[in-house]
This record gives structure tokens, sequence and C-alpha cells, in this order.
């Protein structure tokens, strides 16, 4: 079973740019959870979404946004991106809402200049 | 505020060694306790703990929490090169913060 895929791996944005980070489920799951890590803060939850609506949010600006589809895909976005922006966003997919296992993807780096 | 504190904060062992990872927690609503190891990228799942006092065990790797004392710990026995890694520790609050995790021990193993 394939797993949780991320897209795109590496990404260099600028101040004032917005960004889309996409990422696909392990098959059946249909719970996202979307993590930004950086060095400093460590892996924090910015939001989780299951059938299609958010379920949870973190302690983020509205400037981060996302939302899922159908087939359980999940898109984050950033808007008016600033230079603390840059991190590696982590996407996780669980069985359902609530549940307590959740699998990684790859992540995405993104860079913000 | 919930918080996942972690320590030590990095470690540095000899091939053949055994150590023990420690993770503490205060939150103000308990579902679970989890472990991952994070090595390049994607944090990949250890263990899900909800109960005292039972250990859960995956080779050479054992973990177990204590709800009284709000700690879990992670052993790993006879560490390979293999095992260097981050470890994550993250509480599931079942509340709008999903997981809280520690800021990790990063674990490296020489020969």
């Amino acid at each position: 079973k394939a797993g949780v895929t991320q897209t795109p791996r590496y990404l260099i944005k600028t101040r004032g740019q917005q960004v889309t980070l996409s990422c696909s489920p392990i098959s059946g799951h249909r719970s996202v959870s979307w993590y930004q890590q950086t060095p400093g803060q460590g892996l924090q939850f910015l939001f989780e979404y299951f059938s299609e609506t958010q379920r949870n949010k973190g302690n983020f600006p509205g400037r981060f946004s996302g939302r899922q589809f159908s087939n359980s895909r999940s898109e984050m976005n950033v808007s008016t991106l600033e230079l603390g922006d840059s991190a590696l966003y982590l996407c996780a997919s669980s069985l359902a809402w609530g549940a307590d296992t959740q699998y990684f993807g790859p992540g995405t780096r993104l860079t913000v200049l | 505020e919930d918080k996942v504190v972690q320590s030590p904060l990095s470690l540095v062992v000899h091939e053949g060694d055994t150590v023990t990872l420690n993770c503490s927690y205060e939150v103000t609503n308990f579902r679970s306790l989890l472990w991952y190891k994070q090595e390049k990228k994607a944090p990949t799942f250890l263990f899900m703990l909800t109960s005292s006092g039972i250990e859960k065990k995956s080779g050479r790797l054992s973990s177990i929490l204590d709800k009284k004392e709000l700690f879990s710990i992670l052993n790993i026995t006879a560490t390979q090169t293999g095992d260097s890694a981050i470890y994550l520790c993250a509480v599931d609050t079942g509340t709008a913060s999903k997981l809280t995790f520690g800021t990790g021990t990063r674990l490296q193993v020489t020969l």
C-alpha cells in the first residue's frame, strides 16, 4: 500500500508570494492533518480535515488555510509569505477523524527568501 | 497550555549501548502518547500508549507509560548506527491541537 505522498518536495518563494502544497493520504484514510516543523518550535499542528471539513485548527494566523477534496486529497495554502514561514510542512493521514495513529508523508521543504 | 518535554535534547552513544529517552507531559486532556522516529524527513510511527504500566515492545525498542507521573520512556537496547535519528514524543489531547509534540531527542550512535 502506498504511503502518504506530498508535492512538491521543495519550494523556494519570496516574501509576499503565496504557495499551495498538496498531500495525498494513504488509500482508505480519510483524515488529513498538517504540521509545520521548524528547528526552534519543533512540530506544530496546523489543521485537520475529515470528510472535506476542517475539524481542528491550531494556533496559526489566517494566512494559513487548507481544504480537502472528495477523494481525501488535501491542499494547504499560505498567502503573503513571511521569512518565518520557512519550514518543513508535513502532512499526516489517519483512518478517520479522532484516530490516534497518524502516518506522515516526506514533507515539503519551503524556503522563503 | 499543553506541553510535552523530552530529555535529553541530544545524546551520543556507542554501538551496543542501551539508551533511555524520556518524555514528560502536562496536558489538559489525555487520549494517548505516541513515539515517532524521524531520520530524514517523514516521522515514522513507533508506538502508541494509552494505558499505564503496559510495555509495548518491537524488537530492540520498548516503551512504557506512567499516567500518574505523566511521563513515558523509550528504551533502545543494543543500539545500532541505524538507530541514529530524532525521536519524537507526541500526546494526543483530542482537542484543537490534535497532536502536541515535544522538540525531540537527537540520538547519534557511533561505531
